[in-house]
């Protein structure tokens, strides 16, 4: 348990579906992650949200919408995916400016 | 844009080997260095390296870093068949984002 929890573990959704990816993380930390992990690639990171601001959008596609109401919980909200969106994505908090992340046991999501 | 290449990209060792994975990076400002341990899904903080030469170590887990040629190595002595594990290296940079490597997959094999 490493204190980040993340909801649903598995989603299958077709691709005119809308859908959400929920993490809730009980560490006090103020900042929070979406990384996305595909085979044999690295982790690639989404968002970053600092004090619930959004401080970094990787150049992701607008059908990934993230939405943070607070420091603790922090949401991913889908819409008309690609099968290529299948992959595993994973929340992580930190505090800001420190190096160490604790991540989730990530949303193995599949689009069909 | 930072980089982070780690080697091999799969090691398969039997039970009781020494393995050492490696990790060389690029990038700006460097700030740290981290080494996760991915099981099954949530990766796992293993070391954080900020300093060259100064080794840290976690049991029969080992890590040292070299700013000067922008490498580091995690070293595992007598490995067990719980250290099948997906390593991951992750360096920092000026933008306080964490950059990953595509990982090693470790199997070790009784």
């Amino acid at each position: 348990e490493t204190g980040v929890t993340q909801t649903p573990r598995h989603l299958v959704m077709g691709m005119t579906n809308k859908k959400s990816l929920k993490c809730e993380q009980h560490l006090g930390h103020n900042a929070m992650y979406w990384y996305k992990q595909s085979a044999k690639k690295p982790l690639e990171l989404m968002f970053v949200y600092n004090f619930k601001e959004q401080t970094e959008n990787n150049s992701v596609p607008s059908r990934f919408s993230p939405e943070c109401p607070n420091s603790s919980h922090l949401f991913l909200h889908l819409h008309t995916l690609q099968p290529e969106d299948s992959a595993l994505y994973l929340c992580a908090s930190s505090q800001v400016s420190a190096g160490e992340l604790f991540f989730g046991e990530g949303s193995r999501l599949t689009v069909l | 844009e930072d980089k982070v290449v780690q080697s091999p990209l799969s090691l398969v060792v039997h039970e009781g080997d020494t393995v050492t994975l490696n990790c060389s990076y690029e990038v700006t400002n460097f700030r740290s260095l981290l080494w996760y341990k991915q099981e099954k899904k949530a990766p796992t903080f293993l070391f954080m390296l900020t300093s060259s030469g100064i080794e840290k170590k976690s049991g029969r887990l080992s890590s040292i870093l070299d700013k000067k040629e922008l490498f580091s190595i995690l070293n595992i002595t007598a490995t067990q068949t719980g250290d099948s594990a997906i390593y991951l290296c992750a360096v920092t940079g000026t933008a306080s984002k964490l950059t990953f490597g595509t990982g090693t997959r470790l199997q070790v094999t009784l």
